[in-house]
C-alpha cells in the first residue's frame, strides 16, 4: 500500500542547514511534495518535484528525489528561528488522493 | 476569495453528542478533503470527493460522514462523538492535475469527553 514515513523529530543550530529525510513506497508516484505547518495554522506547500527530476533548487530550500530508493529530501540553508515549524512529506496518489507523512518537528538552538 | 474556510473553530462535545464540521471554498475546485491530525501521526485522510456528487473514504472513515452538498462546500459529520475522535481537523481543495497543491482550512479543534 501507499505510505510515507518521516523522522518525528531534527533539532539544528541557527545558522546550520537542516536536512528533512522522508521514504515513499509508491513508485508511480508522479509529485512529491513538501508542506510547512506553524504553530495553529493549517499546512502550506512549500515546494514540489516531478518524478523525472533529481534535484529542484527555490532560495534557501533544495528537495533532492532519489527515485531508486524512493528517498526524498528537503534541504533549508542558513536555518533560522521563523523555520520552526512541523514538515510534511506527500507523495500524489491516484484517485485525486495525496498521501501524507507523519511531520518533522524543526527545532531551532541557538 | 477567502480560500478554504472552516467552522468552528473549537469544539467540545461529550461522548455520544453528534455534530456537523462545515467547509467551504470559493475556488472553484472539483476535489475537497477532510483530514483529521494526531499527535506524531500526521494527517489522515477520513473522507474525499473528487468531484461534486461523489465522495469516497479515506485511510479512518469510521465514525464520521460526509456530505458534498455543492460544489464549494464539504461537511463532516460525527454522529455519536467518541472520546477517540478528539483531534484537529483540517479540509482540503484542490483543483485538477497531480501538480496542482492542496489549500488548506485554518482547522477546527475537536475536544470529546
Amino acid at each position: 500500500g501507499e505510505d510515507v514515513e518521516q523522522s518525528l523529530f531534527l533539532s539544528v543550530r541557527e545558522g546550520d542547514s537542516s536536512v528533512i529525510n522522508c521514504t515513499y513506497t509508491d513508485s508511480s508516484s508522479t509529485y512529491l511534495y513538501w508542506y510547512k505547518q506553524e504553530p495553529g495554522a493549517g499546512l502550506q506547500l512549500l515546494t514540489y518535484i516531478f518524478s523525472n527530476m533529481d534535484m529542484k533548487q527555490d532560495q534557501r530550500l533544495t528537495v533532492l528525489l532519489n527515485k531508486k530508493d524512493k528517498h526524498l529530501s528537503l534541504r533549508i540553508a542558513d536555518t533560522q528561528t521563523g523555520d520552526s515549524a512541523i514538515y510534511f512529506c506527500a507523495e500524489y496518489s491516484s484517485a485525486s488522493k495525496i498521501i501524507f507523512g507523519s511531520g518533522t518537528r524543526l527545532s531551532i538552538r541557538p | 476569495n477567502a480560500g478554504v474556510t472552516q467552522t468552528p473553530k473549537f469544539q467540545v462535545l461529550k461522548t455520544g453528542q453528534s455534530m456537523t464540521l462545515q467547509c467551504a471554498q470559493d475556488m472553484n475546485h472539483n476535489s475537497m478533503y477532510w483530514y483529521r491530525q494526531d499527535p506524531g501521526m500526521g494527517l489522515r485522510l477520513i473522507y474525499y470527493s473528487a468531484s461534486e456528487g461523489t465522495t469516497d473514504k479515506g485511510e479512518v472513515p469510521n465514525g464520521y460522514n460526509v456530505s458534498r452538498l455543492n460544489k464549494r462546500e464539504f461537511s463532516l459529520r460525527l454522529e455519536s462523538a467518541a472520546p477517540s475522535q478528539t483531534s484537529v481537523y483540517f479540509c482540503a481543495s484542490r483543483p485538477p492535475g497531480p501538480e496542482e497543491t492542496q489549500y488548506f482550512g485554518p482547522g477546527t479543534r475537536l475536544l470529546v469527553l
